[in-house]
């Protein structure tokens, strides 16, 4: 079964930083790559996605992230970030069924 | 437009107890999910369905029963509530030609004492 990990629980950053996110995924085949943002006291929103073509997605509020085949990886990044990022962020992959990672929880200070 | 409902917003029960969870979408999708998300172990399938009438297992399913009698409507049920089923639930639903682009709803807070 596919498995996905997150390397950072909780991220730290002061605004205008520079911010990646990990995230690994444990699956030979083909898959479909996701990020997903809970901003405090709301729901999951898709981020962006990840299905087929060119390896460097971008999406909502200037993310991107890129997907290294070789590394399994689906890295998050934002050039810089602002106080109404924090908020926890999600990778999730789907291949049979949806799997999430556990998550990593972003602090931006002003 | 609401997207994806979910009620109740929050429940306390005691062990031993049951209750339902109501999740409804207006968005004629075909796809409906329940997931339970408990701190650093991010979101785990419950259970899902494809279609008005079918029900299938998750990664996490003791303890819980899902139906899905109308399209838009996809129930939770816990017959027995023990304190591990403490958690935040929430529904999700995605349409048959993009299943993969979950929509997601406010969640449910569940405690269990």
């Amino acid at each position: 079964a596919q498995s996905v990990s997150q390397h950072n629980h909780h991220v730290i950053l002061s605004e205008a930083a520079s911010l990646e996110l990990g995230c690994n995924y444990s699956y030979g085949g083909t898959v479909n790559l996701f990020w997903y943002v809970q901003y405090p006291g709301q729901h999951l929103q898709l981020l962006l996605k990840y299905f087929s073509g060119d390896p460097l997605v971008k999406g909502i509020k200037g993310f991107e992230a890129e997907f290294i085949k070789s590394k399994f990886s689906f890295n998050l990044r934002k050039p810089s970030v602002q106080w109404s990022d924090t908020a926890e962020y999600f990778c999730a992959v789907n291949a049979h069924d949806m799997r999430f990672g556990a998550g990593t929880r972003l602090t931006v200070k002003p | 437009n609401a997207g994806v409902t979910q009620t109740p917003k929050f429940r306390v029960l005691k062990t031993g107890q049951s209750m339902t969870l109501l999740c409804a979408q207006d968005m004629n999708h075909e796809y409906m999910y329940w997931y339970r998300q408990d701190p650093g172990m991010g979101l785990r399938l419950i259970h899902y369905s494809v279609g008005e009438g079918t029900t299938a297992k998750g990664e996490v399913p003791d303890g819980y029963n899902v139906s899905r009698l109308k399209k838009q409507n996809f129930l939770l049920g816990l017959e027995s509530a023990a304190p591990s089923q403490t958690s935040v639930y929430f529904c999700a639903s995605s349409s048959i030609d993009r299943a993969y682009e979950q929509y997601f709803g406010p969640g449910t807070r569940l405690t269990v004492t």
